[in-house]
Formats: structure tokens, C-alpha cells, sequence
């Protein structure tokens, strides 16, 4: 079975601009969470879906928002794009909604953003 | 805002020795679990442990917990250069929003 797969791997993008990152969950899982990663530090909690119902939302400005589809997959949008967004996206999905039951999380390997 | 602290944030070992790394964090805790993350790569589950648990193993992995010195630590036995990478430790928070919060991390790095 396939695992959580993302895309674009890489992207480059100017300040202001708007991305759009793209996730697929593991065939069954409903859940899927966005962490960003800056260089050097943990993953930050961006957002989770569930059911195609926005579940929690991290510490994270507007111009941050995300979708979950009939399909289950999810989009991250970034908008207006700053240096400081400049970090490894990463989609986690999971079979439960609970992501602190500790059911397992499964991540994919992410999407490096470059603002510059 | 990072929940977990994980000591040392970088441990360079010879292949064959054990790695010890450490994990504290502030508030009560449902689990902790421990990733990995090879180079800039997505992070790998490792091991949970829950907060009514003190010690698990998972092959040459061993995770102990201590809720009331709020820590946890990960021993990886007999340490293999595949073992190189970093290692994370994430907490979820007891009665508090539905999310997991990771530390920073340790690099670990293995000698040949």
C-alpha cells in the first residue's frame, strides 16, 4: 500500500507570492494533519482535518488555510508568502480523529519550501 | 511553543554503543511517542509509550518514562550507521486541545 505521498517535493517561491501544497492520505485514513518544519526544529502543529472538517488549527497566521476533499486528500494554502514561511510541509494522516489516543501517525516525506 | 526538550541536541557515538537520549517536557501528559527523522526527510513512528507506563521495548529500542520528573528517555542498543538521523519526542497534553507537540530534537550521528 502506498504510503502518505506529497507534492511538489521542491518549490521555489518570491515573497508574496501564494503555494498551494498537496497530500495524500494512507487509503482509509480519514484524518489528515499539516505540521510545518523549520530548519532545526520540530514539526508545528498547522492543522488537522477530519471528514473534510477542520478539527484543530495551530498558532499559525490567516494567511494559512487548507482544504480536505471527498477523497480525503488535503491542500495547504500559503498566501502572501514571507522568507520566514521558508520550511519543510509535512502531511501526517491517521485512521482516528484523536491524534493525541495515541493511535499511530503516519507522515509523509514533505514539501520543501524556498521563499526568497 | 515546544512542549518537549530533548538532551543532547546532538550525540556522535562509534558504531556499536548505545545511544541515550533524553526528553522533558512541562505539563501532564497523555503519552509520548519518539520519532525519527532521517535528513530532510518525513518522520518515521517509532515507539509510544502512555502515561501509566514506565518502561517499553521495541527491538533494539527502549523508552522509559518518568512522569514525575516529567521525562523520558530513548535507548538505542547496539547503535548501526542506519541509526544516524534525528530523533523526536512528542508529548500530547492531557485535557488539552486535540494536537501533538514535538521538541527540537536530537542528531544523532553514528562513527563507523
Amino acid at each position: 500500500d502506498a504510503g502518505v505521498t506529497q507534492s511538489p517535493t521542491h518549490l521555489i517561491k518570491t515573497r508574496g507570492q501564494q503555494v498551494t501544497l498537496r497530500c495524500s492520505p494512507i487509503s482509509g485514513h480519514k484524518s489528515v494533519s499539516w505540521y510545518q518544519q523549520v530548519l532545526g526544529q520540530g514539526p508545528q502543529f498547522i492543522f488537522q482535518y477530519y471528514e473534510k472538517e477542520e478539527r484543530g488549527r495551530g498558532n499559525f497566521p490567516d494567511r494559512f488555510s487548507a482544504r480536505q476533499f471527498p477523497n480525503y486528500s488535503s491542500e495547504l494554502n500559503v498566501n502572501a508568502l514571507l522568507l520566514g514561511d521558508s520550511a519543510l510541509y509535512l502531511c501526517a494522516s491517521s485512521l482516528e480523529v484523536s491524534l493525541v489516543s495515541g493511535n499511530t501517525i503516519y507522515f509523509g516525506e514533505g514539501s520543501w519550501l524556498t521563499v526568497v | 511553543s515546544q512542549q518537549g526538550e530533548e538532551d543532547p541536541q546532538a550525540l556522535s557515538i562509534q558504531e556499536g554503543e548505545n545511544a541515550t537520549m533524553n526528553c522533558s517536557y512541562k505539563t501532564s501528559i497523555n503519552n509520548l511517542q519518539w520519532y525519527r527523522q532521517n535528513s530532510g526527510r518525513g518522520l518515521v513512528h517509532l515507539i509510544l509509550i502512555r502515561s501509566n507506563e514506565r518502561e517499553k521495548h521495541s527491538g533494539r529500542l527502549r523508552v522509559t518514562l518518568d512522569t514525575s520528573k516529567k521525562s523520558s528517555s530513548l535507548l538505542i542498543t547496539a547503535s548501526r550507521a542506519a541509526d544516524t538521523a534525528s530523533y523526536f519526542c512528542a508529548t500530547a497534553r492531557l485535557n488539552r486541545d486535540d494536537k501533538i507537540i514535538f521538541g527540537k530534537g536530537t542528531r544523532l550521528h553514528i562513527l563507523p
